[in-house]
Formats: structure tokens, C-alpha cells, sequence
């Protein structure tokens, strides 16, 4: 049972260059989420997506763009990486509770170390 | 989103029960309380949540007052390996149909445990 998997864990990448990072989760989770830590302060919230197929803007959406085309994963996209996005990403993902109780606690995965020169 | 307040750090000897504080003097009907552990180089875990008096579980317990202004964690018997950053969140329990929930991570309290 490996939880939420984020590929790669390390990247260095020049300004302009782009790459996706790749959340993959065997939970069978509806909502996934992807947050931006950087040093010394707490995850801010980028994109997140509450089913196959559907994404939303979160707290610090510019400059990146994400797609959920299947369950299991979802991936976040930087068109054309600039310093200021170098940090620490997290994916995380919750279950939907029956009964509207939708908010259930997120289970993470162990980061994307991200630079950019 | 109901803002939380919390100590940046504490520190602890080793075998000691450990009670952090969070305020969250804004909290709306239907927020619950969640707290999350967070190793170097590693995400967030899930440690407790809870809506109004106490909780328990084999980890951690949260208690939290009639008001629901506030709310502290207790680590029972704390070792070197509690020592990491802890995050307390308020967040709507019943989010809207096609939602989810936003959480809001502060700078969190780090807590240092030592011999």
C-alpha cells in the first residue's frame, strides 16, 4: 500500500523550462490537492481537484496549471519555471465521506524538491 | 477560514506529556479541528481531529472547550522521534458538492525533544 507517490523527488531546471510533476494515489481518493512549502513557513494551497476531470484555483495558482484525467492522478504543470517557484511541492489526497462530510483528513506524500536557477 | 494562532516552538525532555496550544478565536459552527505532524523532509501526517470536547486515539489526544476558541494536543510520554513541526487547521466539515477542503497550514509550532 504505497499511500500518495510524487515523482520526481529532486529537480533542477532553468528559468523558462517546464516540466510536470506526477501525483499518483492507490486510496481510490476523489479529492487530491497540490501545495506549494516554502522555508520556514506552512503549505499554501495551489490547485486541487474534487474528481476525475475537474480541477479548481486554490490559494497560489499562477503560473501553473494541472489535470486529474484519471482518478488516481493528478498532475501539476510549470509552463515555463521562473526562480520564484522554487520550493518544496506536496500532493495530498481525501476520501468523500457519505453523508456530506466531505472534509476528511489529507494524506501526503513526501515532496518534489523543486530549484530553479 | 477560521485563523489559528500558535506557539512557534516548545521544547521538551524526553518522557514528558507535551500540551500545545492553538487559538482559533474565530471558529464558525461548522468548523472541526484537525492537527497534523510534519518530519524534515517529509509531508504532512494526520494526527488527530476532533469537533468539541475530547478526543482520543493510540497517538494523541485533543481537547478542546465548550467555547471552541481554542484547543490543545497532548503527546503522552514524549520521545526524540516526536520531535517535528505541528500544525493545527480549522476547516468547514460540510463543504458544498463539488468543494473541498481549502485548508489554511500556518507556520505551525515546532517542537524539539531532547534527552
Amino acid at each position: 500500500n504505497a499511500g500518495v507517490t510524487q515523482t520526481p523527488k529532486f529537480r533542477v531546471l532553468k528559468t523558462g523550462q517546464s516540466m510536470t510533476l506526477l501525483c499518483a494515489q492507490d486510496m481510490n481518493h476523489e479529492y487530491m490537492y497540490w501545495y506549494r512549502q516554502d522555508p520556514g513557513m506552512g503549505l499554501r494551497l495551489i490547485h486541487y481537484s474534487v474528481g476525475e476531470g475537474t480541477t479548481a484555483k486554490g490559494e497560489v495558482p499562477d503560473g501553473y496549471n494541472v489535470s486529474r484525467l484519471k482518478k488516481q492522478n493528478f498532475l501539476l504543470g510549470l509552463e515555463s519555471a521562473a526562480p520564484s517557484q522554487t520550493s518544496v511541492y506536496f500532493c495530498a489526497s481525501s476520501y468523500l465521506r457519505s453523508g456530506g462530510y466531505s472534509n476528511q483528513p489529507q494524506h501526503f506524500g513526501d515532496g518534489t524538491r523543486l530549484s530553479i536557477l | 477560514l477560521a485563523k489559528t494562532t500558535q506557539p512557534i516552538s516548545m521544547d521538551s525532555y524526553e518522557g514528558q506529556e507535551v500540551n500545545i496550544t492553538c487559538s482559533h478565536n474565530n471558529i464558525a459552527t461548522n468548523d472541526y479541528i484537525t492537527w497534523y505532524q510534519q518530519f524534515p523532509s517529509q509531508g504532512p501526517r494526520f494526527i488527530i481531529q476532533g469537533y468539541k470536547t475530547k478526543v482520543t486515539n493510540e497517538v494523541a489526544s485533543l481537547f478542546i472547550p465548550a467555547d471552541r476558541k481554542s484547543s490543545t494536543l497532548s503527546l503522552p510520554r514524549v520521545s526524540l522521534s516526536d520531535t517535528a513541526v505541528y500544525y493545527c487547521l480549522v476547516g468547514d466539515r460540510r463543504a458544498e458538492t463539488g468543494t473541498a477542503s481549502k485548508l489554511t497550514f500556518g507556520t505551525g509550532t515546532r517542537l524539539q525533544v531532547t534527552l
